[in-house]
């Protein structure tokens, strides 16, 4: 499994953009790089997944370099219904018959007024 | 639509006491997972069924745990003589179950808190 690597906590005010950004330097070449945001008392909820280049939803931006070593989450204006942990998660189907999610710690993102 | 539900929201058991929780997947999801998740930490993957089988179950900590789907839809997650070191949010997931396996978006359960005092 591909271990990753971000930060634990960060801190935004209100309408900047965030960007998170996650080490994963063992990547395999089937693994895909999946973030999920967490509430407090809540389950997380996925936010995007990407594989290489870039990806766009309604909610973030997902970009992925070449290499493929690492990625950044960028939220767009942020808003203080942002406050959450973000995890970035590698893996996939490795044809061994284990292709779990792994979650780290996350990164505690704060919103400020 | 309805997501995933889980019951009870929270349950207080005595050491050494069996305990099931309930998972109730969003309809038609043929994948289900179960994680739990320790204070300041992220979830912990458990198993993953994929319709009534177990794909995964390496996650389980030790033959206390175990979980069942019989029919492809509902899951119990099973603990039994529960020790104190199990309290956590016990998470459930389900998914469409296509190709990707864990990387298909999975959708979350609110989470059973269990508390073994």
């Amino acid at each position: 499994l591909a271990k990753t690597t971000q930060p634990i906590s960060m801190d935004s005010y209100e309408g900047q953009e965030v960007n998170i950004t996650c080490s994963h330097n063992n990547i395999a070449t089937n693994d895909y790089i999946t973030w999920y945001q967490q509430f407090p008392s809540q389950g997380p909820r996925f936010i995007i997944q990407g594989y290489k280049t870039k990806v766009t939803n309604e909610v973030a931006s997902l970009f992925i370099p070449a290499d493929r070593k690492s990625s950044t989450l960028s939220l767009p204006r942020v808003s203080l219904s942002d406050t959450a942990v973000y995890y970035c998660l590698v893996g996939g189907n490795s044809g061994a018959g284990s292709y779990q999610l792994t979650f780290g710690k996350g990164t505690k993102l704060s919103v400020i007024p | 639509g309805a997501g995933v539900s889980q019951t009870p929201s929270n349950k207080v058991t005595e050491k050494g006491k069996y305990v099931e929780l309930r998972c109730d997947p969003i309809s038609g999801h043929t994948a289900l997972y179960w994680y739990r998740q320790s204070l300041g930490q992220g979830p912990e993957f458990l198993i993953y069924f994929q319709g009534t089988g177990a794909a995964d179950d390496s996650g389980l900590p030790n033959d206390r745990f175990f979980a069942v789907r019989p029919e492809g839809s509902v899951s119990t997650l099973k603990i039994q003589r529960t020790e104190r070191g199990d309290s956590a949010v016990y998470l459930c997931a389900s998914s469409l179950g296509g190709g990707m396996g864990f990387f298909d978006e999975q959708y979350f359960g609110p989470g059973t808190r269990l508390t073994v005092t």
